[in-house]
């Protein structure tokens, strides 16, 4: 029973180039939660995805970054034109549905994106 | 949903019990506390929640006070391992955001 799976790991980009970071969410989880965590900091929210749906996305910056989660295949958090400042680790997190009673999410390990 | 406070660090003694607390005086009917730790560079870990009633698992209890105003997760036997920042967050059911705050940094010494 695979948790949550985040791919790649690491990845490095120069600045302007795009970064595209997958996570598969658990078996039987369709509600999927992105989070960055910069250096030395705390998570911070950044959008909330269903099956085909964005449901909340807050946190996210209004320019450069895009998230999806399509009927089939993983959650893509994309970020375009890269700058250091995107230098951080990604979370992604998946929890089961929502009207069911509640659960605590289950997060992946994260993608590093390094910037240079 | 509610804030939460906490602590921003405390210190255990390995095998001792680690009580960390959590205010959450604005914490409204429908609101579940949740707590989760993040190991250094991990990935957070979901470790209990509650909403009323206290709530023991293989990891922890929680404690909530009968006025629901704070709440303790205690750690019964705490090791090297369970360093970490922990979050204590409350938020209504169903699927909404979780927010994380700065947590409580524990160490736990040997």
């Amino acid at each position: 029973n695979a948790g949550v799976m985040q791919n790649p790991r690491h990845l490095v980009r120069r600045r302007g180039q795009e970064a595209r970071l997958r996570c598969s969410p658990m078996k039987g989880h369709s509600h999927v939660y992105w989070y960055r965590q910069l250096p030395e900091e705390g998570l911070k929210f950044m959008v909330y995805l269903q099956k085909e749906n964005i449901i909340d996305e807050s946190g996210m910056p209004k320019e450069r970054f895009s998230a999806e989660f399509p009927k089939e295949g993983p959650s893509i958090l994309r970020i375009q034109q890269v700058v250091r400042g995107d230098s951080a680790a990604y979370f992604c997190a998946s929890s089961p549905l929502a009207t069911e009673a509640n659960y605590g999410y289950t997060f992946g390990s994260g993608t590093r994106l390094t910037v240079v | 949903d509610a804030k939460t406070t906490q602590p921003p660090s405390m210190d255990c003694a390995e095998g001792r019990a680690a009580n960390l607390p959590c205010n959450h005086s604005t914490i409204s009917g429908n609101e579940y506390v949740y707590w989760y730790r993040q190991i250094h560079s991990q990935g957070p870990q979901y470790i209990i929640h509650g909403l009323k009633n206290n709530e023991t698992n293989e990891m922890a209890s929680l404690i909530i006070t009968e006025d629901r105003k704070s709440s303790t997760l205690i750690l019964p036997h705490a090791t090297l391992r369970d360093t970490a920042v922990y979050y204590c967050i409350v938020k209504r059911s169903g699927g909404f955001k979780t927010i994380f705050g700065a947590g409580t940094r524990l160490f736990v010494k040997a």
